[in-house]
């Protein structure tokens, strides 16, 4: 079963800071990783899928980069309602599976 | 606008059963695999099941041989049938739909509640 680690667990960044989320996966996981945001109390939102693709509506601030075992996601000046946890997830073979999660909290 | 409303939790009892439906609305459910993912209170998301268009299906080692995904494509509804509930199923189920053609998840519901407890 392929892990997946991401890291930190919790990242505090001030509004308006860029923030910088890591996702490791224990095998190759080629470009089959995607991003999701969950806001308390919410279901997750899909951020990012293929490794760098934005889902519709999702502001250009958020970006994916990395292939293979190491990607990463970046939110170039963070908002307010940025302030959330991000969890990643492969889905290069089964069993599907994602990352613990990184809490971003307000510095 | 795509739309996945879940219902059928419930607080039910160690080695009971409980079936959770997902109403689909806002696409052409039959030509979308769905899934059904959990969430423990307070933890990480845990994928759970998945039905293809051909009804095929993939479940979880967790869930294998206790827990069956299918889908009645003319009343666009997915269903998870839960069996041989233990303690560690309690969670907060999603269901949600793939994107395109592989197997991120692009819509979510709002999930509903399963509890099992004595």
């Amino acid at each position: 079963e392929m892990v997946m680690t991401q890291s930190p667990a919790t990242l505090s960044v001030s509004p308006g800071e860029r923030a910088t989320l890591s996702c490791r996966a224990s095998q190759s996981v080629s470009n089959k990783l995607a991003w999701y945001q969950q806001r308390p109390g919410q279901a997750p939102r899909l951020l990012i899928y293929d490794a760098f693709t934005r889902a519709t509506g999702v502001p250009d601030r958020f970006s994916g980069s990395g292939s293979g075992t190491e990607f990463t996601l970046t939110i170039s000046s963070l908002q307010s309602e940025d302030f959330a946890v991000y969890y990643c997830q492969h889905y290069n073979n089964w069993p599907l599976t994602f990352g613990g999660g990184t809490k971003v909290e307000i510095k | 606008e795509v739309q996945l409303l879940e219902s059928g939790g419930g607080l039910e009892q160690p080695g009971g059963s409980l079936r959770l439906s997902c109403a689909a609305s806002g696409f052409t459910f039959s030509n979308y695999a769905m899934n059904w993912v959990r969430q423990v209170p307070g933890k990480g998301l845990e994928w759970v099941s998945s039905i293809r268009t051909d009804a095929s299906t993939q479940y979880a080692n967790s869930v294998k041989g206790r827990f069956t995904i299918s889908r009645d494509n003319s009343k666009n509804t997915l269903f998870l049938q839960m069996n041989s509930l233990r303690d560690e199923d309690t969670a907060v189920y999603y269901c949600a739909k793939i994107g395109g053609s592989d197997w991120y998840f692009d819509f979510w519901g709002q999930g509903t509640l399963v509890t099992v407890s004595s």
